[in-house]
């Protein structure tokens, strides 16, 4: 069946770091890939997407890119912000699964000043 | 336009007592998707309505989940009764097509004592 496979947590960086998120899949079909970020007291936000190989989403100076021979869609940005601290979802949604939404199991981000 | 709604966003109850989780979705979203996180381990899938129909429930755990959608406007979630193994986080999601990733809501978290 269809999974996610996301690096564990928790990360821990300083401000201003480079982030680098693992995201790994298997899925049949035709994936589309997303992260969504959850905010300390808030519930998931969709933060970037992609739907077809090569493709790049970015958002917020977050960047992933759709890699099919790898397998993998890793989440980065060149500098991150205290404000970056969540917990970041790795997802696959694919037409071969019903299209219901697989996740990772989440990694946690501390950024400190 | 107004995000997904769930309520309560917090709920405290005992072993066998039953609670009823309520989610509105953003107008217009034919598809509503249940998920929960229980003990911070990844998101599972619950069950997927298009409009009042019931088009995947494989995610239900038991048959003391029962979901409904009237009128495909708004869905509830009743846990009759509740285990302690149902502690977790509760999220709605809604979406105008599959593919195109999901709003979610703010979550309902469930304790059961």
């Amino acid at each position: 069946g269809n999974s996610v496979t996301q690096m564990e947590g928790p990360v821990t960086l300083s401000e201003e770091a480079f982030l680098t998120i693992n995201c790994t899949y298997t899925a049949t079909g035709y994936p589309s890939l997303f992260w969504y970020v959850q905010y300390p007291g808030e519930g998931l936000q969709l933060l970037l997407k992609a739907t077809k190989a090569d493709d790049k989403g970015s958002n917020k100076g977050f960047e992933a890119t759709y890699r099919k021979e790898t397998t993998s869609f890793h989440l980065e940005k060149g500098s991150v912000q205290v404000s970056d601290s969540a917990v970041y979802f790795c997802a696959l949604t694919s037409n071969t699964g019903g299209f219901k939404t697989i996740f990772g199991a989440g990694t946690r981000l501390f950024v400190k000043a | 336009e107004a995000g997904v709604t769930q309520f309560p966003s917090h709920s405290v109850i005992e072993k066998g007592q039953t609670v009823t989780l309520r989610c509105d979705p953003i107008s217009g979203h034919d598809n509503l998707y249940w998920y929960r996180r229980v003990m911070g381990k990844e998101i599972k899938f619950l069950l997927h309505f298009v409009k009042e129909s019931k088009q995947d429930e494989s995610g239900m755990p038991n048959n003391r989940f029962l979901a409904e959608r009237t009128g495909g406007t708004y869905s509830t979630l009743k846990v009759q009764p509740a285990e302690l193994e149902d502690s977790g986080v509760y999220f709605c999601a809604s979406s105008p097509r599959q593919e195109y990733g999901y709003t979610f809501g703010s979550g309902t978290r469930l304790t059961v004592v």
